[in-house]
C-alpha cells in the first residue's frame, strides 16, 4: 500500500485561502470517509485539525475545513494567518490489512 | 485532561531491540486504540501499530515481523518493541491515542528520538 500523495509545498498570502490535496485510491480514501488531517510545527507532535473527512475537533478554528471527492481528500484553510505556517499531513483508514496510511506531508508557507 | 508520557532508549546499535513505553494519565484507558507512529528525520509520518485494552493488536504489514505492542492495563501503559533495528529505524517515535475506529489520533506524546548507529 503506497502512501497518500500530497504536494510537497503550498504557499499563500495572509488572508488568502489555500487547499491541500491528498490523493489516495479506491482502497482507502475512495472507500472510507475516515480521513484526518494533522498540523505539525517543527520539533513538535502533530495536532489533529480535521477528522472523519470534515469534522473539526473542539478548539480548532473554523478556518480549517475538509472535504472528499472520489479518491481525493482536501484540506482548505481560509483567511491564512502567519501561525498557519506548518507541515500538514493527511491520513486515511485503508482496510483491515494496512489499517492506517499517511500522506507524505505538505509544507505550508505564509508569504 | 488526558496526557501521554513516553520514554525509551535514544541510541541503539544495529540488531538491538528498540523499546518505547507510553503512560496514560488523566483519562480512561478503555474505548480507544493506543498507537505508535514514527517520523524519520525530515520525512513524513508512518503508522507502526496499535493495541486496545483487550490486548488486540494490529501492525503495519511492513514492520509486522519485527514489532510487538503490548499493554499493561493495571499501570495504564502500553509498549513498543521493535527488534533487529537498522539505521532505517532512526526516527522520532510517538505514542498516540486513536478513537475507537483507530483512525483519528487526538492525543499525542511528546515524541522519543531514537538513533540507530554503530
Amino acid at each position: 500500500q503506497s502512501a497518500l500523495t500530497q504536494p510537497a509545498s503550498v504557499s499563500g498570502s495572509p488572508g488568502q485561502s489555500i487547499t491541500i490535496s491528498c490523493i489516495g485510491s479506491s482502497s482507502d480514501i475512495g472507500s472510507y470517509n475516515l480521513v484526518s488531517w494533522y498540523q505539525q510545527y517543527p520539533g513538535k507532535a502533530p495536532r489533529v485539525m480535521i477528522y472523519e473527512g470534515s469534522k473539526r475537533p473542539s478548539g480548532v478554528s473554523n478556518r480549517f475545513s475538509g472535504s472528499r471527492s472520489g479518491n481525493t481528500a482536501s484540506l482548505t484553510i481560509s483567511g491564512l494567518q502567519a501561525e498557519d505556517e506548518a507541515d500538514y499531513y493527511c491520513c486515511s483508514y485503508a482496510g483491515n490489512t494496512y489499517h492506517v496510511i499517511f500522506g507524505g506531508g505538505t509544507k505550508l508557507t505564509v508569504l | 485532561q488526558v496526557r501521554l508520557q513516553q520514554w525509551g532508549a535514544g541510541l541503539l546499535k544495529p540488531s538491538e531491540t528498540l523499546s518505547i513505553t507510553c503512560a496514560v494519565f488523566g483519562g480512561s484507558f478503555t474505548g480507544y486504540y493506543w498507537s505508535l507512529i514514527r517520523q524519520p528525520p525530515g520525512k513524513g509520518l508512518e503508522w507502526i501499530g496499535e493495541i486496545n485494552e483487550s490486548g488486540t493488536a494490529n501492525y503495519n504489514p511492513s514492520l509486522k515481523s519485527r514489532v510487538t505492542i503490548s499493554i499493561d492495563t493495571s499501570r495504564n501503559q502500553f509498549s513498543l518493541n521493535l527488534n533487529s533495528v537498522t539505521a532505517a529505524d532512526t526516527a522520532v517515535y510517538y505514542c498516540a491515542r486513536a478513537d475507537n475506529l483507530g483512525t483519528t489520533f487526538d492525543i499525542w506524546g511528546q515524541g522519543t528520538p531514537v538513533t540507530v548507529s554503530s
